[in-house]
């Protein structure tokens, strides 16, 4: 089975920076998501890291640390339309079944004040 | 190209009832997956169609069960309704699986009185 920890909640200002931690046990670790999902919306993918290190793409970020089941989603100047929750999904391999499963953590929500 | 789309949006049902869930997905997307997704537990894994085929299973019990088509459209069936499967049900469609990116549809708001 899997274990995703993620903050509840979180709260940040307008223009500032936030970092939204992940950690994770696993027995097959095959990649990391990371999807926001706005209120009453579907998530929709924000980034992947199957490799130690920073994926940068625009305002967002994503690292992580395979040997310490560790992940971070950075967002930079941050906007209104950031208020959303986070959700980190790991992707597990099921070498037997010779498939994969993603099992997602509870999100974490954030709150961007003015 | 248009997008994983769910049918119906919102449904009502009362307790013992039994309901069906349709989920499109994207043109060329041979995977459905469907989550259940609550504010307690987050979302969580039901199951995943490729080709037709059953692929991965999460731990529900036997009430909820899913088949594929041939055009890939899917649908997902709960018998015995219970309150606590008051929830919103997502489908997300990828090309390979869930080891690749997943579009998710809209969500069926399920609410069991």
């Amino acid at each position: 089975g899997q274990n995703i920890d993620q903050p509840t909640e979180m709260t940040a200002t307008e223009g500032a920076i936030v970092q939204i931690n992940c950690t994770y046990q696993t027995s097959g670790f095959n990649g990391l998501f990371w999807y926001q999902q706005h209120a009453g919306e579907a998530p929709t993918f924000l980034s992947y890291n199957v490799l130690d290190g920073l994926e940068e793409k625009g305002r967002f970020s994503s690292f992580l640390s395979r040997s310490k089941g560790y992940s971070y989603l950075l967002l930079k100047e941050l906007q209104m339309k950031d208020s959303a929750s986070y959700l980190c999904a790991v992707r597990d391999h099921d070498s037997g079944a010779g498939s994969y499963q993603l099992t997602f953590g509870k999100g974490t929500k954030l709150s961007v004040i003015p | 190209k248009a997008g994983v789309t769910q049918t119906p949006r919102y449904l009502i049902k009362t307790r013992g009832q039994q309901v069906t869930l349709s989920c499109s997905p994207i043109s060329g997307h041979r995977s459905v997956s469907w989550y259940q997704q609550t504010p307690g537990q987050g979302l969580q894994f039901l199951f995943e169609y490729f080709s037709e085929t059953q692929r991965n299973k999460g731990n529900f019990p036997g009430r909820f069960s899913g088949r594929q088509f041939s055009n890939s459209r899917s649908e997902m069936n709960v018998s015995t309704l219970e309150l606590g499967d008051s929830a919103l049900y997502l489908c997300a469609s990828s090309r390979q699986g869930q080891g690749s990116e997943q579009f998710f549809g809209p969500g069926t708001r399920l609410t069991v009185l």
